[in-house]
């Protein structure tokens, strides 16, 4: 059974510090996605990750791949306090379909003045 | 292009009610997943649909059920409720391939008392 472990669980942080989130997973994936879940709301897409080493940037995020060591991590960058949210990865199994996706727990982010 | 709309947004049934939420997919998409988030638990895969039928189940009681129609609409159906129950509903469409990215609905929470 996959199972996909993220931490830290809770993270509060200045703002214009920057922080690493972590996303390690248990079987062999090699599709990996970041989303972000503000309070109440569904689910936004941020990064798709889809072989090893790959790496996605967008403002003030960056995602990173490594397949063999089944880890991923999303690193803040100069945080803000707009990126205040929760944020989870999800893993699909390698050979299994996306639909069928296992997140972590999520990390919830609060960004500080 | 619209995105994915689920009804009704917000319900309160009473344990031992029935209860249906429905989902409608983005246009041209053929696949609708749907997940149970919960504070505990967090998200859930629950099942997932494609061209009318069921192609793969996560590990839910029976009182969960689901089916599609063949304009790719969606709906669950959860029997005699129980206060576990309680959750946001999350649907997501896809085209359909293996690989293809899921888009995340706004969700139904669903409050039982």
């Amino acid at each position: 059974e996959l199972k996909v472990e993220q931490n830290p669980l809770f993270l509060s942080m200045q703002e214009g510090k920057n922080y690493t989130i972590y996303c390690n997973y248990s079987t062999t994936s090699d599709r990996l996605y970041w989303y972000r879940q503000d309070p109440g709301k569904s689910l936004e897409s941020l990064f798709v990750l889809l072989s090893n080493g790959a790496v996605k940037q967008e403002g003030r995020l960056m995602a990173s791949l490594d397949t063999k060591a089944r880890l991923s991590t999303l690193h803040i960058t100069a945080a803000v306090h707009d990126l205040s949210a929760t944020y989870f990865c999800a893993v699909a199994p390698s050979g299994g379909s996306n639909y069928k996706l296992t997140f972590g727990k999520g990390t919830l982010l609060t960004v500080n003045p | 292009k619209a995105g994915v709309t689920q009804t009704p947004r917000y319900l309160i049934k009473t344990r031992g009610q029935q209860v249906t939420l429905s989902c409608s997919p983005i246009s041209g998409h053929r696949s609708v997943s749907w997940y149970q988030q919960t504070p505990g638990q967090g998200l859930q895969f629950l099942f997932e649909y494609f061209s009318e039928t069921q192609r793969n189940k996560g590990n839910f009681p029976g009182r969960f059920s689901g089916r599609q129609f063949s304009n790719s609409r969606s709906e669950m159906n959860v029997s005699t409720l129980e206060l576990g129950d309680s959750a946001l509903y999350l649907c997501a469409s896809s085209p359909g391939g293996v690989k293809d990215e899921q888009y995340f609905g706004p969700g139904t929470r669903l409050t039982v008392t």
